[in-house]
């Protein structure tokens, strides 16, 4: 299996308050993304990252916000957590651009939003 | 209208069972497409490339027809571990766009 770790791994939180979810590589690919999966949608990206230093926004990107300054690492900020929020966050890899269609994913976040 | 559609499902067939789903996609201009096999509660892997001729991978066969716009997975002699929800993925101008998924569960 890829080597990609999501941290935490759950977590219930409050309206209003900051949350930053982790993603962490193991494989030096360039490619890092986040995605969110929610029930009767695919998953939808969120942001993605082709360097450091280098991202860009995907479909759902409104009220996040991402950092990468380190190849392995790829943050995910929730400024100010709303209820809508509450999903399954996947971070995913790939060593290529995406039309190979080889993502590989982390296990997976799940965010609860009181 | 969603621009990958799946039926959701659940496909509820005995072990040795064919079965077949299918998707349809929206955006003719879609590059490359795929099947993702998500298990309950884990994160989504890779399962088979769909390609314009068709590909069969042991028990899996795709198949896609550009020209209805939709993509097929058939799975024969159904085992209990293929229990999972299958992915439907489209591939345009290099995003990934993911179906709902399609859930199958085969029992004994």
């Amino acid at each position: 299996d890829a080597g990609i770790t999501q941290s935490p791994r759950h977590k219930v939180t409050e309206t209003g308050t900051p949350v930053t979810l982790r993603c962490h590589q193991t494989e030096n690919h360039r490619y890092m993304y986040w995605y969110r999966q929610d029930p009767g949608h695919g998953l939808r990206l969120i942001h993605y990252s082709y360097g450091v230093k280098d991202t860009d926004k995907g479909e759902v990107s409104d009220g996040y916000s991402v950092s990468r300054s380190k190849t392995e690492d790829f943050l995910l900020t929730l400024e100010s957590a709303t209820s809508s929020q509450t999903s399954v966050y996947f971070c995913a890899i790939s060593q290529d651009r995406v039309g190979t269609g080889e993502l590989f994913f982390g296990e997976g976040s799940r965010l609860t939003v009181l | 209208r969603k621009e990958v559609e799946q039926d959701p499902g659940p496909f509820n067939v005995p072990e040795g069972a064919t079965v077949a789903f299918n998707c349809t996609y929206s955006n003719s201009a879609s590059q490359s497409f795929f099947w993702y096999r998500q298990d309950c509660r884990k994160e989504p892997k890779l399962l088979m490339s769909v390609y314009s001729s068709g590909n069969e991978d042991g028990r899996f066969t795709a198949q896609l027809n550009r020209a209805s716009q939709y993509i097929s997975l058939l799975i024969r002699d159904s085992k209990l571990s293929d229990s999972a929800t299958y992915l439907c993925v489209v591939n345009r101008n290099n995003k990934l766009i993911f179906g709902a998924g399609t859930r199958l569960a085969v029992h004994p």
